[in-house]
């Protein structure tokens, strides 16, 4: 399988812990996104990488969120402390860069409960 | 930045025609079409670039007034497969994709 995988799935855990998200993007790929979508709404930019390059961070992302990709293939997402607000599907997605940016391709996601 | 769609919802019978529209307020580089089904992840339907040029994989066809920094997908003899919620991503530069709401297609029998 090529697609972008995304790991866990799912998550539950207890206000004020912290959980970790992987992404493992389509190889040849390396612009990587991270978005996050609650019910009914689009999907919320959070981050992204240009390789292992973080180009921008969303400034509505408090300092608890943090994204890594080291080595410019796969990435992961830390959220500390968390609240009952992260409640989200998390989800990643690649690219191709080009001129302007190529098709995205979306893993799963992984959903977060926070109790 | 969060660009604007309307309608935020389209009922249909199989057979009829919907157009989804997407504005931003900021000049544009590209605009994206997404579509999700309940559950699942947004599946790529086409790109339209500035200077007229679109990629697709689908027979769905979109307009990008770039003057205007409007978008359209239009879907013509609207099919049950077609149902789903449709986003529209536009591309501001640096190859950043912010993502509108939403439209939720629904194709009834």
């Amino acid at each position: 399988d090529t697609g972008v995988s995304q790991d866990p799935r799912h998550k539950i855990t207890k206000r004020g812990q912290n959980v970790t998200f992987r992404c493992d993007p389509i190889s040849e790929h390396n612009r990587l996104y991270w978005y996050r979508q609650t019910l009914g709404q689009g999907p919320e930019f959070l981050t992204y990488f240009q390789n292992e390059a973080q180009l921008e961070k969303s400034r509505l992302l408090s300092d608890r969120f943090s994204a890594e990709r080291p080595k410019g293939s796969f990435s992961t997402l830390e959220i500390q402390r968390t609240e009952q607000g992260d409640s989200a599907m998390y989800l990643c997605a690649s690219s191709e860069v080009g001129e302007v940016t190529g098709e995205l391709f979306f893993g799963e996601g992984s959903r977060l409960t926070v109790l | 930045q969060q660009p604007v769609q309307s309608p935020q919802a389209v009922i249909l019978r199989e057979g009829e025609d919907a157009v989804i529209n997407c504005s931003s307020s900021k000049a544009l580089y590209s605009v994206h079409w997404y579509r999700q089904k309940h559950g699942e992840a947004p599946v790529f339907l086409m790109i339209l670039l500035k200077g007229g040029e679109q990629k697709g994989h689908e027979k769905i066809s979109a307009s990008f007034n770039e003057k205007k920094q409007q978008s359209s997908l239009y879907l013509t003899a609207s099919q049950l497969s077609y149902s789903g919620t449709y986003f529209c991503g536009t591309e501001v530069g640096g190859g950043k994709l912010i993502f509108g709401q939403g439209t939720e297609l629904s194709v009834k029998p």
